[in-house]
Parts: C-alpha cells; sequence; structure tokens
C-alpha cells in the first residue's frame, strides 16, 4: 500500500531556484522523513519530523508537517546541480509500525 | 566506514534460478530490512529483522526468505526466481526501527529472464 504521494512527480528548475516538493499521506503518523536518491545509488536520509513538529531546518532545507492536512513540504533553497535526484517521502503509521514510501518526486536543476 | 554493503550490483538470473543477495552493516544497527524499488512506485518492503534470530515478514515477502544468524548480517534469499522479481532490492539498516533514520547500500538490480 502506498501511504505517501509526492508532489509534483518531476520538477524541473534553474540553478539558484527554490524548489518544493510535496507529500501527503493518509492515516495518523508518528513521524515523517524525507531521503534523496541519486542515479543508481541507494537513498540517503536528509531530515526526519515528528507528529509533534511543525518545521525543521538542515541546511538549504526546511520540511514543514501539517498533521490536520496529513501533507508534508519539502523546500530546498538556493538550489544546485548536485541537487539534481529523486526525493521520497516515508511514514510510520501510529497502528502500523512500517515505514511506507512515496513514488517520489524527480528534481533537475537545470544550469 | 564502509556503512551498509550490498553485493552484488548487478545479476541476471533464469526463471527457477536461485540465489542470495549480500547485505553486511558495520554500525552494530540492531535494525535490518530489505526494500524492492520498482519504476513508479515508492519502496516496498520485504521482509525486516530487529535483532538476530529475529525476522519478520514485511508488504511483498512471497518468494524470499531471510535469516539474521548475527548483527552484521542480513542475507536474502529468492528461492525460484521469477520475471516478477526484476527489480533492483535495497537493504538498509538502523540503530532503532521505525523512528531512526535508515542507511541503504548501494543496491542490486536483479533481472529474471
Amino acid at each position: 500500500s502506498q501511504q505517501g504521494e509526492e508532489d509534483p512527480q518531476a520538477l524541473s528548475i534553474q540553478e539558484g531556484e527554490n524548489a518544493t516538493m510535496n507529500c501527503s499521506y493518509k492515516t495518523s503518523i508518528n513521524n515523517l522523513q524525507w531521503y534523496r536518491q541519486n542515479s543508481g545509488r541507494g537513498l540517503v536520509h536528509l531530515i526526519l519530523i515528528r507528529s509533534n513538529e511543525r518545521e525543521k531546518h538542515s541546511g538549504r532545507l526546511r520540511v514543514t508537517l501539517d498533521t490536520s492536512k496529513k501533507s508534508s513540504s519539502l523546500l530546498i533553497t538556493a538550489s544546485r546541480a548536485a541537487d539534481t535526484a529523486s526525493y521520497f517521502c516515508a511514514t510510520d503509521e501510529v497502528s502500523n509500525y512500517q515505514l511506507i514510501w512515496g513514488a517520489g518526486t524527480k528534481l533537475i536543476i537545470k544550469p | 566506514n564502509a556503512g551498509v554493503t550490498q553485493t552484488p550490483k548487478f545479476q541476471v538470473l533464469k526463471t527457477g534460478q536461485s540465489m542470495t543477495l549480500q547485505c553486511a552493516q558495520d554500525m552494530n544497527h540492531e535494525y535490518m530490512s530489505w526494500y524492492r524499488q520498482d519504476p513508479g512506485m515508492g519502496l516496498r518492503l520485504i521482509h525486516y529483522s530487529v535483532g538476530a534470530g529475529i525476522t519478520d515478514q514485511g508488504e511483498v515477502p512471497n518468494g524470499y526468505n531471510v535469516s539474521r544468524s548475527t548483527t552484521e548480517d542480513f542475507p536474502l534469499r529468492l528461492l525460484s526466481a521469477a520475471p516478477s522479481q526484476t527489480s533492483v532490492y535495497f537493504c538498509a539498516s538502523s540503530y532503532g526501527s521505525w523512528d531512526s533514520p535508515l542507511h541503504f547500500g548501494n543496491g542490486t538490480r536483479l533481472t529474471v529472464t
């Protein structure tokens, strides 16, 4: 079953612009995580935000969580070519302690 | 620091063959898991383990077996390969379980003909 759904499926922006991608989920969660996957590589953890947190920052990354809307957003500021990757959200449901993954947003940063 | 190591990187099997995908981690993580990644879909959990000697099924366990005899190793066995098992397989580990960041290997790309 697919809990998280990322939006958009693909995003292409100019280097230096900000990139925003969204994740929606269906049931109550404990945590939501964001991961990055470069082509042909494993996923790399970016940020974990707990259900009682509303916003979290890490360098150029800003994650928000709105539990009333069951959605999260990942903002990458001042994008760089190296940010070209697919980004995935993963949630763990309160009643079922398994991570459920979205299909990802493919981000392309144009030089 | 190697992290999570998966072997092989690529594998081609014929239908009906069996094989083992290897996964090892050197971070002393209790939790390990196997996922498959198919185009246009999120990762799907195959099997997981919360410690040596303990394994459990995930969302898509059919056709796969696992064992966890040591903290470091978590091999995934394909019993009788089918074309539907063509996928990219990722092993991951974490300090805790669902509320800890996962560390991923670089994947095994498996093709079953």
